[in-house]
């Protein structure tokens, strides 16, 4: 089975300041990961995704994770951010072929103070 | 045009009642999901339905009941609602062979049970 473990529940962080957030994940076979954002009172949306290839990753608002397959983690960088940052962010996994079934880590509250 | 919505956004009802949560995606995925949002936002998956078969039933109480009348549409019926049912619930769709792609979520129904 697979799982997945996000190792802050909360960050809180300077604007402009950078900013990682740590997930780390187990799986017996190969997995794709994801990166989600919930701001305030609305639904998930998709920051970013690692498939295969380069380990590193861009996604939407300036946002950049790292795949690293010997530590089993993907963490989610920011170099600069902003008030607007501040949301829940996701980790997520799926396991390549089989029914698509997202697995979410317990999330990451980013607070962002001027 | 919204990609996933859900219906009604916000659900305030008394213990015992019985509640529905209607979902529809014109993204032309075959498969939905429920899933529920508590209030340490942890998220934990409920049903899923690929083309109106179920897929993927979690230990969820009987209390809840997913119905897809077509491969667009998911409801999520309630019956006897208790206070631990007040949550957010996520609606989301995907392809179901293509664990590539995340899903796409609907915005959430908060229930609260009075």
């Amino acid at each position: 089975a697979q799982s997945v473990t996000q190792l802050d529940s909360q960050v809180p962080v300077f604007e402009e300041a950078p900013v990682e957030l740590r997930c780390n994940y187990s799986s017996s076979v190969s997995v794709y990961l994801f990166w989600y954002v919930q701001y305030p009172n609305q639904g998930l949306q998709l920051l970013l995704k690692y498939l295969s290839g380069s380990t590193l990753v861009k996604g939407i608002n300036g946002f950049e994770a790292e795949f690293n397959k010997s530590q089993t983690s993907f963490h989610l960088r920011k170099p600069s951010v902003h008030i607007s940052d501040t949301a829940e962010y996701f980790c997520a996994v799926s396991v390549s072929g089989g029914y698509n079934k997202l697995i979410f880590g317990a999330g990451t509250r980013l607070a962002v103070h001027p | 045009d919204t990609a996933v919505s859900q219906t009604p956004k916000y659900l305030v009802t008394q213990m015992g009642n019985d509640k529905s949560i209607k979902c529809e995606q014109n993204l032309g995925h075959d498969t939905m999901y429920w899933y529920k949002q508590d209030s340490k936002k942890f998220l934990k998956i409920m049903f899923s339905y690929n083309n109106k078969e179920l897929i993927i039933n979690e230990t969820v109480p009987n209390r809840f009941s997913p119905k897809s009348p077509d491969k667009a549409h998911l409801n999520l019926h309630i019956n006897s609602l208790e206070l631990g049912d007040s949550a957010v619930y996520f609606c989301a769709s995907s392809q179901v062979r293509d664990s590539r792609a995340g899903y796409t979520f609907g915005s959430g129904t908060r229930l609260t049970v009075v």
